[in-house]
C-alpha cells in the first residue's frame, strides 16, 4: 500500500474552494487513490476515488497528477459542515480488498 | 436503506476482561471490515470478513477475533484486554465489486481501565 503524506491542518473561508493535497509517491500502478473524511464523533465517510483520470462527483473533485505521485481533493464551495479530518489513502483491492491504510489526515477548518 | 449500526456506543472494561462488539452491515452489503482508531490517529485495519470467513488481517494479535453471520452482521471479540486497547472501534461494510468504497458506522468507544 502507498504511504501517503498530507499537511496536518488547513483553513478555508466559507464559500471558497478548499484544495487538499496528498503526496503518494510510492503508489503502485494498479493502486487507486481514495479520499475519506471524518467529522467529529462519526465514522469516516467516503468522498471519492480515482486511478489516473480526474474524477468528479456531487461532493468533490479529484485531480491526480500524470505521474500519479500526488493528488488534490477539491471541495468547490466549502461550507461550515465540511470541517472535518480528511484522509487520503491507497488500495489495490484484490487480496487487500477492503483494507485501507489511513494516515493522520488533514484537519480542515472552514471558517465564516 | 439502513446504514451500518454498531453496539454498544460506549463501553468500559477492566484490564484482563473480554469484550464483544457488534455490527449490522448496510442493506445489500456482504463484506464487513473492522478498524481500530486510537485518539488523534487514523483508523487502523484489524480484519475483514467475507462469506463468514476472515479475508485479510492487519497487524493485530490473535486475541482480536471476529465472526460474520449468515445475515452478514459481524462481531469483534477482544480477549485479555490491555490498557492500549482503549480506542474507537469502527465497523465498515461494503459489497462485492464495490472496491474500497466502505460505509462506516459511528463506532464503539471502548475504555479499558
Amino acid at each position: 500500500d502507498a504511504k501517503t503524506t498530507q499537511p496536518t491542518s488547513m483553513d478555508c473561508a466559507e464559500g471558497r474552494a478548499a484544495n487538499l493535497p496528498c503526496n503518494h509517491s510510492t503508489i503502485s500502478g494498479n493502486e487507486y487513490v481514495y479520499w475519506y473524511r471524518q467529522i467529529h464523533s462519526q465514522g469516516p465517510q467516503y468522498i471519492i476515488h480515482g486511478l489516473k483520470n480526474n474524477e468528479t462527483n456531487e461532493m468533490a473533485s479529484l485531480i491526480i497528477t500524470e505521474d500519479r505521485k500526488s493528488s488534490t481533493l477539491i471541495l468547490p464551495h466549502a461550507t461550515l459542515r465540511d470541517t472535518a479530518v480528511y484522509y487520503c489513502t491507497g488500495s489495490t483491492g484484490g487480496t487487500s480488498y477492503g483494507k485501507l491504510t489511513f494516515g493522520q489526515g488533514t484537519i480542515l477548518t472552514v471558517h465564516p | 436503506e439502513t446504514g451500518v449500526t454498531q453496539s454498544p456506543t460506549h463501553l468500559i472494561k477492566t484490564r484482563g476482561q473480554q469484550v464483544t462488539l457488534r455490527c449490522s452491515s448496510q442493506s445489500g452489503h456482504n463484506t464487513v471490515s473492522w478498524y481500530q482508531q486510537a485518539l488523534g490517529q487514523g483508523p487502523q485495519f484489524i480484519f475483514q470478513y467475507y462469506r463468514e470467513e476472515e479475508n485479510g488481517r492487519g497487524n493485530f494479535p490473535p486475541r482480536f477475533s471476529g465472526l460474520q453471520f449468515p445475515n452478514y452482521s459481524s462481531e469483534l471479540n477482544v480477549n485479555a484486554l490491555e490498557l492500549d486497547d482503549s480506542a474507537l472501534y469502527l465497523c465498515a461494510s461494503s459489497r462485492t465489486g464495490g472496491g474500497e468504497k466502505l460505509f462506516f458506522g459511528s463506532g464503539t468507544q471502548l475504555s479499558v481501565l
